[in-house]
């Protein structure tokens, strides 16, 4: 089974810290992405990437920034963090058919 | 313009009964739909796809989907709900805009079912 693992399930930081959310998969999948999911909007993509070093802006990408030096590991960076990025930070991860495989989601609260 | 339409926020089910939880999209081309679950505090778990062939398309915990053409709509489907089966759930269709194949996801519909 493929397998998409995410830093944290819970987080709280402060206005203005710089935040790190790391996903790591284990299928050697070469695009994943990372998603916002708030009540009432569904998810919405921030950024993606298609292979080491690739990266490609989504829907949403103000604020955001990500990191993909190994194929395995995509991190999504809040540069410095606002109240209005409180969310759930979804990973997933591309298969072969089109699907995505998603990881648990962290629960990111700027206070 | 691409989109995907969940026009139910909340549906109501009794154990037992049939459920359908309703997607309607746009596209141009062919399209690649998608139907994912999410239970509380967890990720999205994929259900099931449709992408070519048979337009009932067959996924997991007993759940199906209808590809309707002329409606543009791939309806999620169960014919006897089970409490677990209370999640919140959400259609997706591939975006075209990109080569990473990304996917549009709807806005979700919350599934209650009822003992």
């Amino acid at each position: 089974d493929v397998k998409v693992t995410q830093s944290s399930r819970y987080l709280v930081k402060r206005t203005g810290e710089k935040v790190f959310l790391e996903c790591v998969q284990d299928m050697d999948h070469e695009n994943m992405f990372w998603y916002r999911q708030d009540p009432g909007l569904g998810l919405r993509l921030i950024y993606f990437s298609y292979d080491v070093k690739m990266k490609e802006k989504g829907d949403i990408p103000e604020g955001y920034s990500v990191s993909r030096e190994k194929k395995e590991r995509f991190s999504l960076i809040l540069e410095s963090a606002s109240t209005n990025q409180t969310s759930m930070y979804l990973c997933a991860s591309r298969g072969l058919y089109n699907e995505q495989f998603f990881g648990p989601g962290t629960r990111l609260t700027v206070l | 313009a691409q989109s995907v339409a969940q026009p139910e926020d909340q549906v109501n089910v009794a154990e037992g009964n049939p459920l359908t939880v309703k997607c309607t999209y746009s596209v141009s081309g062919n399209p690649y739909l998608f139907w994912y679950v999410q239970y509380p505090n967890r990720g999205l778990q994929f259900l099931l796809k449709y992408i070519t062939g048979d337009n009932l398309v067959k996924g997991s915990y007993g759940f199906e989907a209808e590809f309707n053409k002329s409606q543009t709509s791939f309806h999620l489907k169960k014919p006897s709900a089970l409490v677990s089966d209370s999640a919140l759930y959400f259609c997706a269709v591939r975006d075209m805009r990109s080569g990473a194949n990304n996917l549009f996801f709807g806005t979700g519909t919350r599934l209650t079912v009822i003992p």
